[in-house]
């Protein structure tokens, strides 16, 4: 099965910031890479999808890029509202991981 | 509005079955493969299982493979998870997610419901 290394699994950071968590995939996945936030309580909802493309009303500082093994999920400008986990997810072949995910504070 | 709502869940002891529903409304339920993903307390996420649209290929995570049983009813819009031998490290929350079309992402998920399987 692949396996998804993602990092860091927490990251504390102030408004404004810019936020970069990247995820690694054990073998070339393409671009089937997906990415979440989910907050307590909460299902997790979908970011980005297929690496690069924005899912419909999520806001343009979100954005994420790669392929092959090394992908990355940027927050250009960290809200307060953005405090959650974050996770990668692969789709290779019917064989799906999530990410260990990545805790997100504010400072 | 694409909904999705999940029921079934509660407290079972080791070895016992459960099956778990999910209602789906709001988009054309047999066109669209469907997932289960869970969560135990205070962990990460986990793919459990996908069924194809029309029901006819099924795919399930090593960790439960031959003792879960994912189906589906397109009449009755409804997606389900039978779940036999349950073990304590099988309690978690279980959602059920909609493929994205023409894409690898789950772009709906329900709200959830816990398992607990606990003697």
């Amino acid at each position: 099965d692949i396996q998804m290394t993602q990092s860091p699994s927490s990251l504390s950071a102030s408004v404004g910031d810019r936020v970069t968590i990247t995820c690694q995939a054990s073998q070339d996945i393409s671009n089937s890479i997906n990415w979440y936030q989910q907050k307590p309580g909460k299902a997790p909802k979908l970011l980005i999808y297929d690496a690069s493309n924005l899912e419909t009303g999520v806001p343009s500082r979100f954005s994420g890029s790669g392929t092959g093994t090394d992908f990355t999920f940027t927050i250009s400008s960290l809200q307060p509202e953005d405090i959650a986990t974050y996770y990668c997810q692969q789709y290779d072949n019917l064989s799906i991981t999530f990410g260990q995910g990545t805790r997100l504070e504010i400072k | 509005e694409v909904q999705l709502l999940e029921s079934g869940g509660g407290l079972v002891q080791p070895g016992d079955s459960l099956r778990l529903s999910c209602a789906a409304s709001g988009f054309t339920f047999s066109s669209y493969a469907m997932n289960w993903v869970r969560q135990a307390p205070g962990k990460g996420l986990e793919w459990v299982s996908t069924v194809s649209a029309s029901g006819g290929s099924t795919y399930y995570a090593h960790s439960v493979k031959g003792r879960f049983t994912v189906s589906r009813d397109n009449s009755k819009n409804t997606l389900y998870l039978q779940m036999n031998s349950l073990r304590a490290e099988d309690t978690a929350v279980y959602f059920c997610a909609k493929l994205k079309a023409g894409t690898t992402g789950f772009d709906y998920w329900g709200q959830g419901t816990l398992v607990t399987v606990s003697s």
